[in-house]
């Protein structure tokens, strides 16, 4: 079964300072992966994709399939950065049907 | 161009009573999927849609039903509710092409007292 985790529920930074937030992925096919974000009681938003690999807003994140991880970084946080963030693995045998992780929250602060 | 559309945006409910939240998009997505949002938690599948007439089951599908009539419509209904259904509904769609990910309406937030 695929599986996603991120394992730091709250991330607390300085603005300015560099950001990581973790995420590793077991699935036995090739993987698709996304970074979702939703700020304070909106609808989640695409925020990057393995696929593309551009930079949104600063982030980015590279798929490292031998440590299965996915990690979104951005050298320089903004106090706009605050929200939660979702790493999901997209099941493309399943209607392409997304797997999250539990979340990060990350919190930028002035 | 709406996107994915979901009504009601709030809801509080009685245990024991029935409603539908209604998802609409107008994108041509052939893939649409229903998740719950629990703190803590993450997001978790509750049933998702592969094309009209084709529907399945997620991660927590008990206590909910899904039809997919036509492409743009995938409402999910909640047969009894109960108090542990109180969470945030939300509703995605996606094109059938891979790598591109789902888009989300802006959720449904319910309350069963």
């Amino acid at each position: 079964a695929q599986r996603v985790t991120q394992p730091e529920k709250l991330l607390s930074v300085f603005k300015g300072a560099p950001v990581e937030l973790k995420c590793n992925y077991s699935y036995s096919g090739s993987p698709e992966l996304f970074w979702y974000v939703q700020y304070s009681r909106q609808r989640l938003q695409l925020l990057l994709r393995h696929i593309s690999r551009e930079s949104i807003k600063g982030f980015t994140a590279d798929l490292n399939k031998g440590e299965t991880s996915f990690h979104l970084k951005k050298p320089f946080a903004q106090e706009e950065d605050s929200a939660m963030y979702y790493c999901a693995l997209s099941d493309r045998a399943a209607g392409n049907k997304l797997t999250f992780g539990g979340g990060t929250r990350v919190l930028v602060k002035p | 161009n709406a996107g994915v559309t979901q009504t009601p945006k709030f809801q509080v409910l009685k245990t024991g009573q029935s409603m539908t939240l209604q998802c609409a998009q107008d994108m041509n997505h052939e893939y649409m999927s229903w998740y719950r949002q629990d703190p803590g938690m993450g997001l978790r599948l509750i049933h998702y849609s592969v094309g009209a007439g084709i529907t399945d089951q997620g991660e927590v599908p008990n206590g909910y039903n899904v039809s997919r009539s036509t492409t743009e419509d995938f409402p999910l209904r909640l047969l009894s509710a109960a108090p542990s259904q109180t969470s945030v509904y939300f509703c995605a769609s996606s094109p059938r092409v891979g790598g591109y990910g789902y888009t989300f309406g802006s959720g449904t937030r319910l309350t069963v007292v």
